[in-house]
């Protein structure tokens, strides 16, 4: 079974700082699909950024990025230039590529934003 | 576009008795996918849908039923609720099972 580590329950941030929220997972798989979804106060679910394993480029959205390790089954997310806004629960969600029903998802880190 | 409904917004209901939390979505989504969300635990799936008419059980199905009569609706049931289900209950919806998830507001339910 897959299992999905969020090792930082909480994390802070200076406003217009970067931040590094750490994730790693467990497959046997070689294709799958991760994620990072953001929680904010509100309880929406908000997909932030999403990575093909088979891609090697590592994936961007704006201030938000992730450095993909497939070797070392590591999925970062850096969040470069933080805002008050970016305050949220972060989530990690790993997915097979073949059999897409099931987001494994981390237990989360809290992220606290300072003004 | 509202995109995905919940309701109700919250709820608190004695153990035993029958609840349905009800998911509706807009996008014509063929999957769709019921987690439940407990402190520390993240998201966990109880029940999946990849098209109309066909379901499936996620890693937490006991205790909860499914139906899938049509694209856009996907109810979750309790049959005899107990303490354990509480929760909070999110609905999520792809375009197919290989796409993007998309969530709902949720559904806090409390079980006294």
């Amino acid at each position: 079974a897959q299992t999905v580590t969020q090792s930082q329950p909480e994390m802070s941030v200076q406003e217009a700082e970067t931040v590094t929220l750490s994730c790693t997972y467990d497959t046997s798989e070689s294709d799958y699909y991760l994620f990072w979804y953001k929680q904010p106060p509100s309880r929406q679910m908000i997909l932030v950024i999403r990575q093909e394993a088979y891609k090697q480029q590592n994936a961007t959205e704006n201030r938000f990025s992730v450095n993909f390790q497939k070797a070392a089954k590591s999925f970062s997310l850096k969040i470069s230039d933080s805002q008050l806004g970016d305050a949220a629960m972060y989530f990690c969600a790993y997915r097979r590529a073949n059999a897409g029903n099931m987001l494994t998802f981390g237990g989360g880190t809290r992220l606290m934003v300072k003004p | 576009i509202a995109g995905i409904t919940q309701a109700p917004t919250s709820q608190i209901l004695a153990a035993g008795r029958r609840m349905t939390l009800r998911c509706t979505q807009d996008m014509r989504h063929n999957a769709m996918y019921w987690y439940r969300q407990d402190l520390g635990l993240g998201l966990r799936l109880i029940h999946y849908s990849n098209t109309a008419g066909t379901t499936g059980k996620g890693e937490v199905p006991d205790g909860y039923s499914v139906s899938r009569a049509n694209t856009d609706d996907f109810p979750l049931t309790l049959a005899s609720a107990v303490p354990s289900q509480t929760s909070v209950y999110f609905c999520a919806s792809s375009p197919t099972t290989q796409n993007t998830q998309y969530f709902g507001p949720g559904t806090r339910l409390t079980v006294l």
